[in-house]
C-alpha cells in the first residue's frame, strides 16, 4: 500500500497573498492531480501532471500555478488569495483508472 | 463536452431502508463510470466502477449498473446502515484520452437511527 500526504492540513491566508500547498505520494504513481472541493460543487480539476516536469491545465487553472519537480511530489500555488475564499484542496495520484486521494488542505482567506 | 449530473444534493433515510443515488452522464467516448465515497473529514475513496453495458458491479453491499441506453449509473443499496452516511460522487472518465475524471456535484447521504 501507499499513502498521500498533504501539507499543511489547514492554511489561513490574507487577501492577495501567495500560498503554496504541497503533496507527496509513495505509490510510485506517474500521474498526480490537484482538485478544488467547494460545498455543493463536487471536485473540480485545477492541474494534473502525467510525469515529472509535466503540467496540464484543468478547467479551474486560472489563479493557480503548479510544479512537479519530482515523481513523488506535486505542489500547487494560489497566486493571489481571494478574500473570504474557503475551499478544500485535494491531491490525488493514479497509475491507470483508480485515483487515490490525500486528506486535503483546508484553505481560509481572511 | 463530458458531464456528470447528480440530481440529489441531500438524501436522508432511516437505517434499513433501500437507497438509490442518481447519476447520469454525457460523453462522446465509450463511458467508464466510477462511484467515490467520502466520509466526514476523510479522503474520497473508490467505491465501485462500471463494467460492460447492463452488467451490475458490486462492492461493500453497494451496486450499480451501467445503462448506455439511458446514460445512467445509479448507485443502490438494499439496506442502508448508519456507517453509510457520507458524500457520494459519481465520476466519468474524460473523453480526452487521459485518466482525467469528471466529477458530479455529489450527494450527501445521511442515515438516521
Amino acid at each position: 500500500g501507499g499513502i498521500i500526504t498533504q501539507t499543511p492540513k489547514f492554511l489561513i491566508g490574507q487577501e492577495g497573498q501567495k500560498l503554496t500547498l504541497k503533496c507527496q505520494q509513495n505509490f510510485n504513481h506517474d500521474t498526480m492531480y490537484w482538485y478544488r472541493q467547494d460545498s455543493g460543487k463536487g471536485l473540480r480539476l485545477i492541474y494534473y501532471s502525467i510525469t515529472e516536469n509535466d503540467l496540464q491545465k484543468g478547467d479551474l487553472s486560472e489563479g493557480y500555478d503548479a510544479s512537479r519537480e519530482k515523481k513523488s511530489s506535486f505542489s500547487l500555488t494560489v497566486t493571489s488569495a481571494q478574500k473570504n475564499e474557503m475551499a478544500v484542496f485535494l491531491c490525488a495520484s493514479s497509475m491507470g483508472e483508480e485515483q487515490y486521494f490525500g486528506p486535503g488542505t483546508r484553505l481560509t482567506v481572511l | 463536452g463530458d458531464s456528470v449530473t447528480q440530481t440529489e444534493g441531500l438524501v436522508t433515510l432511516t437505517k434499513g431502508l433501500p437507497v438509490m443515488l442518481n447519476c447520469t452522464y454525457q460523453t462522446t467516448y465509450s463511458p467508464f463510470l466510477f462511484w467515490y465515497v467520502q466520509h466526514l473529514n476523510e479522503a474520497p475513496k473508490l467505491l465501485l466502477k462500471s463494467s460492460t453495458d447492463n452488467k451490475r458491479t458490486e462492492h461493500q453491499g453497494f451496486y450499480a449498473t451501467l445503462h448506455k441506453s439511458s446514460s445512467s449509473f445509479h448507485l443502490q443499496k438494499s439496506s442502508v446502515q448508519l456507517s453509510d452516511s457520507a458524500l457520494y460522487f459519481c465520476a466519468l472518465r474524460s473523453s480526452s484520452g487521459s485518466w482525467q475524471l469528471i466529477f458530479g456535484s455529489g450527494t450527501q447521504l445521511t442515515v438516521m437511527p
